[in-house]
C-alpha cells in the first residue's frame, strides 16, 4: 500500500509554517521528500536514512521516525515558490526493494 | 547531460491499440522505474528495474511489459490499450534509492479513447 500523506491540501500566506506528514504501514529503510510543480516531474529535496536524523534544505526540513514507520516534512517561513505537490517516497523490502510514493500533499502559497 | 529523457511528450491511442514508451538515462544509473499518476492517486510503480536483465512488478503491473537490455533503456509496453491506462506516465532512475534521490524524466501524457 501506498504511504498515506496528511494533510491531503494546505493553504498557506507567505512566511506561515507547514508540516507536511507520510505514515507507512510497512518498515521503512529509508525515506525521500519531492516536490511537483504543476505540469513538471517531481524534484527530489532530501533523503533521510534510519537513525532518527534530520536534515535541510534551504528553510525545508525532515525528519524521520523509523519505528513509528513516519516522516515529517517541516516547512519554514514559507514562500510562493513553495507552491506545488510534495510527494514523500518510500523503499521497502518484500522479496526486493520497490520505491514507492506517497499519496502526495497539495501546498499552495498566498502572497 | 540529458539525464533522463522520455518519449514521446504527447499520445493519443485508440482502445486495443499497442505502443512503447520509451526512456533512456545518460548517467549510468542501476536503477530505473515506471510510475503513473492520475488525479488524487499519486504516484503508482508499475514496474521497476535493479540493473540491466533484471525487472521486477511494481503495484500496478497489470497490461504493461518492460524489459531492460541495457543500462541506459528501459521502454514501456502496452499491450492492448484501455481506457484506464489514461495517465501521465514518467519513468525515473537513481544511481542508489537507499542513498540517492530519483531523477524523473518530463513525462508522457497518453489518452486512450
Amino acid at each position: 500500500q501506498q504511504p498515506v500523506q496528511s494533510p491531503q491540501a494546505v493553504i498557506l500566506r507567505e512566511g506561515e509554517d507547514a508540516v507536511i506528514n507520510c505514515s507507512s504501514s510497512k518498515a521503512l529503510y529509508s525515506v525521500h521528500w519531492y516536490r511537483q510543480k504543476h505540469g513538471e516531474a517531481p524534484v527530489f529535496l532530501m533523503i533521510l536514512l534510519k537513525g532518527g536524523e534530520q536534515k535541510g534544505h534551504d528553510k525545508i526540513s525532515a525528519s524521520f521516525n523509523e519505528k513509528k514507520q513516519q516522516s515529517s516534512l517541516y516547512l519554514t517561513a514559507s514562500q510562493l515558490s513553495y507552491s506545488g505537490t510534495y510527494f514523500c517516497g518510500t523503499e521497502t523490502y518484500s522479496g526486493t526493494y520497490k520505491y514507492i510514493f506517497g499519496t502526495g500533499t497539495r501546498l499552495k502559497v498566498l502572497a | 547531460n540529458a539525464g533522463v529523457t522520455q518519449t514521446p511528450k504527447f499520445q493519443v491511442l485508440k482502445t486495443g491499440q499497442s505502443m512503447t514508451l520509451q526512456c533512456a538515462q545518460d548517467m549510468n544509473h542501476e536503477y530505473m522505474s515506471w510510475y503513473r499518476q492520475d488525479p488524487g492517486m499519486g504516484l503508482r510503480l508499475i514496474h521497476y528495474s535493479v540493473g540491466a536483465g533484471i525487472t521486477d512488478q511494481g503495484e500496478v503491473p497489470n497490461g504493461y511489459n518492460v524489459s531492460r537490455s541495457t543500462t541506459e533503456d528501459f521502454p514501456l509496453r502496452l499491450l492492448s490499450a484501455a481506457p484506464s491506462q489514461t495517465s501521465v506516465y514518467f519513468c525515473a532512475s537513481s544511481e542508489n534509492p537507499g542513498t540517492d534521490g530519483y531523477t524523473f524524466g518530463s513525462g508522457t501524457r497518453l489518452t486512450v479513447v
